[in-house]
């Protein structure tokens, strides 16, 4: 198994374009979500799904879509980027409830906003 | 949410017992703890969950007191590369809709083992 994939690994983005980071899991999770981190921080919650179809809001969802239409894949949409959104971004997907909590991460995206 | 406090930061030396604490005064009856480990430019990596009492694994242990309003995260004889951030978290172990609980990470604790 690969896991939980992330591409790409580094983007540098003018401000006001658009662009979508990828993540895919082969595990057949459930649950996957999208965290950022600032520098010296920990990581915020950005959007998370239960499912196939079924997305929701985190603690910093302003400036990001998302969607799901598949169990592999939960792409994060930037659709103006802004300096603030330099961050590292990175997905996570975990099983259903017989797995417990256990996320496991991909190895994350390094963005920068000019 | 459940909230949780952590220390900013430890110190230790390597061979040694290095415990972690998490307060965590508004858990629910079916939260449970988490514990994720984080190096620079990785994602965090799943280390430890418990309900109640004792849980150990290869890596560590996990102490979690009658009341559950702290969890104590043991790592035992640390080495240089026990160096990371450390972040605890408490949710329920479902997600269901329109529940975030237990992904939310805190600023962790920065553990920094010396020679």
């Amino acid at each position: 198994n690969a896991g939980v994939t992330q591409t790409p690994k580094f983007q540098v983005l003018k401000t006001g374009q658009s662009m979508t980071l990828q993540c895919a899991q082969d595990m057949n999770h459930e649950y996957m979500s999208w965290y950022r981190q600032d520098p010296g921080m920990g990581l915020r919650l950005i959007h998370y799904s239960v499912g196939a179809g079924i997305t929701d809001q985190g603690e910093v969802p302003n400036g990001y879509n998302v969607s799901r239409s598949t169990t592999e894949d939960f792409p994060l949409r930037l659709l103006s980027a802004a300096p603030s959104q330099t961050s590292v971004y990175f997905c996570a997907s975990s099983y259903s409830l017989a797995g417990g909590r256990e996320q496991y991460f991909g190895p994350g995206t390094r963005l920068t906003v000019t | 949410l459940a909230k949780t406090t952590q220390p900013i930061s430890m110190d230790s030396y390597e061979g040694q017992e290095v415990n972690i604490t998490c307060s965590h005064n508004n858990i629910a009856t079916n939260d449970y703890i988490t514990w994720y480990q984080q190096f620079p430019s990785q994602g965090p990596r799943f280390i430890i969950q418990g309900y109640k009492t004792k849980v150990t694994n290869e890596v560590a242990s996990l102490f979690i007191p009658a009341d559950r309003k702290s969890s104590t995260l043991s790592l035992p004889r640390v080495s240089l590369s026990d160096t990371a951030v450390y972040y605890c978290l408490v949710g329920a172990q479902q997600l269901s809709g329109g529940g975030a609980d237990g992904l939310t990470f805190g600023k962790g604790t920065h553990l920094i083992i010396q020679p």
